[in-house]
């Protein structure tokens, strides 16, 4: 089936630097990519939609100066926390919706941690 | 009031033991439904859809009733590799958006 990446898979920065996160859909095209956020033994927590050729959704509360999302291709969404801190330490997940209604590939997830 | 709400849990049962979880959604105009597997530190993954007909797929059925707006996941036959969170999950028709439940987890014991 299709098969959507993410990298890294693991990142620790120090508090204040700035984190990108690529997520790519391998073997096809995704107008449209989903970010996630999960926080330990919570719930995904959609951040944005990120969408090919225009500026990305934000959902209430997120903070678009700070979670900058660009989707510069038809396989390529990135995410970059800017000026991290460690109240941003969390799951990132991003996802690309199949063709049909129930399709939906996630990526494998990157795990931030900010010291 | 939450989007979608599943109870927590923790649910600790034997092996062999049937367990029913269950989920409620607060937005009428819904129209895809949802289980998804999650397991420590991975991403989510489909477990099946969800329709009013009911839907199984082996030891695994779920439910859905539109007038209570509640959906229903029934594990019969627990296995020890069941053990994991399962989210509910509600798929907004106009945005494609997945609205996530807190998840429920399974632990189930030898």
């Amino acid at each position: 089936g299709a098969v959507v990446s993410q990298h890294p898979s693991r990142v620790i920065c120090k508090s204040g630097t700035s984190v990108k996160i690529e997520c790519r859909s391998l073997d096809f095209q995704a107008t449209t990519m989903f970010w996630y956020r999960q926080f330990p033994k919570q719930s995904l927590m959609l951040m944005a939609t990120s969408n090919e050729g225009s500026k990305a959704t934000y959902e209430q509360g997120v903070e678009k100066d700070k979670f900058l999302i660009n989707h510069a291709s038809l396989t390529l969404s990135t995410l970059t926390v800017t000026s991290a801190h460690p109240e941003d330490s969390s799951f990132y997940i991003c996802s690309a919706p199949g063709a049909s209604s129930y399709e939906q590939y996630f990526g494998p997830g990157t795990r931030l941690t900010v010291t | 009031r939450k989007e979608v709400e599943q109870d927590p849990g923790p649910f600790n049962v034997p092996e062999g033991a049937t367990v029913a979880f269950n989920c409620t959604y607060s937005n009428s105009a819904s129209q895809s439904f949802f289980w998804y597997r999650q397991d420590c530190r991975k991403e989510p993954k489909l477990l099946m859809s969800v329709y009013s007909s009911g839907n199984e797929d082996g030891r695994f059925t779920a439910q859905l009733n539109r007038a209570s707006q509640y959906i229903s996941l029934l594990i019969r036959d627990s296995k020890l590799s069941d053990s994991a969170t399962y989210l509910c999950v509600v798929k907004e028709s106009n945005t494609g958006k997945l609205i996530f439940g807190q998840g429920t987890t399974l632990q189930v014991k030898p």
